[in-house]
């Protein structure tokens, strides 16, 4: 089984700031981790994966996350915040034997202050 | 090329009727994922079809169906609905391929309301 832990449902930062973004994961064989990014009343928009490959995963509009094994974390970053990004951050796990299926946090919502 | 595409966008529907909502996903995808979002159970996986074939099913009374065409277009179904059906109702289509990882895009999803 796998699960997903978004810690802080709600994060608000200011524009310029780092934005910190928390995910830990629970998976019994090696995972697949997301992060997908959702506006108002839209679907999800992948911002970046972990496939096995590099664990500092660079993704669009400046984002990027590391994946810690040791940790079972899946962080997501991005140096400086801009107003575009306020937004609700879902990141999700799934693995290769049921990539049609992901699971996801509960989503963390950032809200960028001027 | 034309992205996944959810139909209709918004629905109202009342209470014990059934709905059908459809899904066409990217040219050449063969598996379509469906999700059900709501503010308190969050993204929740409803089931995947590959080749016209139920391959995942998640904890979803049996009200909620679906099925795939040979065109990997899909549909859902939901019959006898209840208030807490409402919500945003996201399909994803990808390859499918197993064994490796195939990127899944979102349509922009449905919005089904009950009353």
């Amino acid at each position: 089984a796998q699960s997903v832990t978004q810690l802080g449902s709600h994060v608000s930062v200011s524009e310029g700031a780092l934005v910190l973004l928390r995910c830990n994961y629970s998976s019994s064989v090696p995972p697949y981790l997301f992060w997908y990014v959702q506006y108002p009343n839209q679907g999800l928009q992948l911002l970046l994966k972990y496939t096995s490959a590099a664990t500092l995963v660079k993704g669009i509009n400046g984002f990027e996350a590391e994946f810690k094994k040791s940790e079972t974390s899946f962080h997501l970053t991005k140096p400086s915040a801009h107003m575009s990004d306020a937004a609700e951050y879902f990141c999700a796990v799934s693995d290769n034997t049921n990539a049609g299926k992901s699971t996801f946090g509960d989503g963390t919502t950032l809200t960028v202050k001027p | 090329k034309a992205g996944v595409t959810q139909t209709p966008r918004y629905l109202i529907k009342t209470r014990g009727q059934q709905v059908t909502l459809s899904c066409s996903p990217i040219s050449g995808h063969r598996s379509v994922s469906w999700y059900q979002q709501t503010p308190g159970q969050g993204l929740q996986f409803l089931f995947e079809y590959f080749s016209e074939t139920q391959r995942n099913k998640g904890n979803f009374p049996g009200r909620f169906s679906g099925r795939q065409f040979s065109n990997s277009r899909s549909e859902m179904n939901v019959s006898t609905l209840e208030l807490g059906d409402s919500a945003l109702y996201l399909c994803a289509s990808s390859l499918g391929r197993r064994g490796g990882y195939t990127e899944a895009f979102f349509g922009q999803g449905t919005r089904l309301t009950v009353v």
